[in-house]
């Protein structure tokens, strides 16, 4: 999984509980990205980040902040964890900011807000 | 509105046999096309791209696809499938004029199944 790790890699919570997902890689790559995967939605983009401390909205960001103070770590916070938000998060990073880089996916946390 | 559509939710394949996963596109100019696998509890992998030039690009593990413009197309093809071939298809589209993958919208995916 090109040197990005997902901590948890499984979680269950309760609704109106903060949940906090770490993102971890060793690639050195400056743009970083929080998705969720929903059967029928395919990969849907929550924020994204393109350097330490430079973060922005994707498609479904309501109810999620980010945070990236170090290069190498990307976290996604959930404030207060809804059932919709049950989901499975992946996060991903590009090698450059070039036309048609391939994204490269960690293994993913599978999140359970009941 | 910019969208992929990926419209067989389930590719039922016997092994040896050619196999398709279709994938078309709604999106104004020349996008910048991609395949990526998915595997049971693991994270996306890149397959292949298609960014200019040939319209028939050859990826990993013996995939390729076929870009046609005039059908909005990127059909992902394989000549002879294998078993271990069953996993979750995503096809994904980056506008054109954007280098950051902020704009990349993926299809909902198609769940190959290869039977022996």
């Amino acid at each position: 999984d090109a040197g990005i790790t997902q901590s948890p890699r499984h979680k269950v919570t309760e609704t109106g509980t903060p949940v906090t997902l770490r993102c971890h890689q060793t690639e050195n790559h400056r743009y970083m990205y929080w998705y969720r995967q929903d059967p029928g939605h395919g990969l849907r983009l929550i924020h994204y980040s393109y350097g330490v401390k430079d973060t922005d909205k994707g498609e479904v960001s309501d109810g999620y902040s980010v945070s990236r103070s170090k290069t190498e770590d990307f976290l996604l916070t959930l404030e207060s964890a809804t059932s919709s938000q049950t989901s499975v998060y992946f996060c991903a990073t590009v090698a450059g900011d070039f036309p048609g880089a391939e994204q490269f996916f960690g293994p993913g946390t599978r999140l359970t807000v009941l | 509105a910019q969208s992929v559509a990926q419209p067989e939710d389930q590719v039922n394949v016997a092994e040896g046999n050619p196999l398709t996963v279709k994938c078309t596109y709604s999106v104004s100019g020349n996008p910048y096309l991609f395949w990526y696998v998915q595997y049971p509890n693991r994270g996306l992998q890149f397959l292949l791209k298609y960014i200019t030039g040939d319209n028939l690009v050859k990826g990993s593990y013996g995939f390729e696809a076929e870009f046609n413009k005039s059908q909005t197309s990127f059909h992902l093809k394989k000549p002879s499938a294998l078993v271990s071939d069953s996993a979750l298809y995503f096809c994904a589209v980056s506008p054109p004029g954007y280098s950051s993958a902020s704009k990349i919208i993926f299809g909902s995916g198609t769940r190959l199944s290869i039977r022996p």
